[in-house]
């Protein structure tokens, strides 16, 4: 079983949409938690990081569930330019990365 | 330098030979990370150092692999006697912290391809 299971998608969604992504993990040690975005033939960029309060920049909210070792993404009125793979990240000394969810917005 | 730099950015090389991967990190970075990537997943751990102590190698597949960033600068990631399953995009991220606070910046990866 991996560490922080995503499902990998793809989520296929029309511009305007609201998409949710879920992520779990299982290394209760985990400190940090973060989403790192992905575009094809690309490095991991750090997106946001994720607080148990929530955090929302912009268009894009995280949440984190420590109790449930869950990790959330959402994004609100879908741009094209979002489209990417939307990677979960779990840290205790190092970051762990899940399968990451690609997502494809259409016109 | 304004960025992590890999070199070189493609490696062909035959099975049996050996290999080594260079990672530049930002100036002034003391923490960098390997990590092995193939398509359709996400990255995965393979060692990290803190100034040129490797604080964690747990994630190298075998004794094969091995690193080193002898003046907690320069990394050098060597695979001796190269297999077809070593394929992948080897990517390199450095921090300027020691905490998981700061954030990871990545270079753009060396593509190893063994034939």
């Amino acid at each position: 079983r991996k560490e922080v299971e995503q499902d990998p998608g793809p989520f296929n969604v029309p511009e305007g949409a609201t998409v949710a992504f879920n992520c779990t993990y299982s290394n209760s040690a985990s400190q940090s938690f973060f989403w790192y975005r992905q575009d094809c033939r690309k490095e991991p960029k750090l997106l946001m990081s994720v607080y148990s309060s929530g955090n929302e920049d912009g268009r894009f909210t995280a949440q984190l569930n420590r109790a449930s070792q869950y990790i959330s993404l959402l994004i609100r009125d879908s741009k094209l330019s979002d489209s990417a793979t939307y990677l979960c990240v779990a840290s205790t000394d190092k970051l762990i990365f899940g399968t990451g969810t690609r997502l494809q917005v259409f016109p | 330098g304004a960025g992590v730099s890999q070199s070189p950015r493609y490696k062909v090389t035959k099975r049996g030979q050996d290999v080594a991967l260079r990672c530049d990190p930002i100036s002034g970075h003391v923490s960098l990370y390997w990590y092995r990537q193939a398509l359709g997943q996400g990255p995965e751990f393979l060692t990290y150092f803190n100034y040129e102590a490797q604080q964690d190698k747990s994630g190298l597949p075998n004794d094969r692999f091995s690193a080193e960033r002898p003046e907690g600068s320069i990394s050098t990631l060597t695979i001796q006697r190269t297999e077809q399953r070593d394929s992948a995009m080897y990517r390199c991220a450095s921090s300027r912290g020691t905490g998981n606070d700061y954030g990871y910046t990545f270079g753009s990866g060396t593509r190893l391809t063994v034939v």
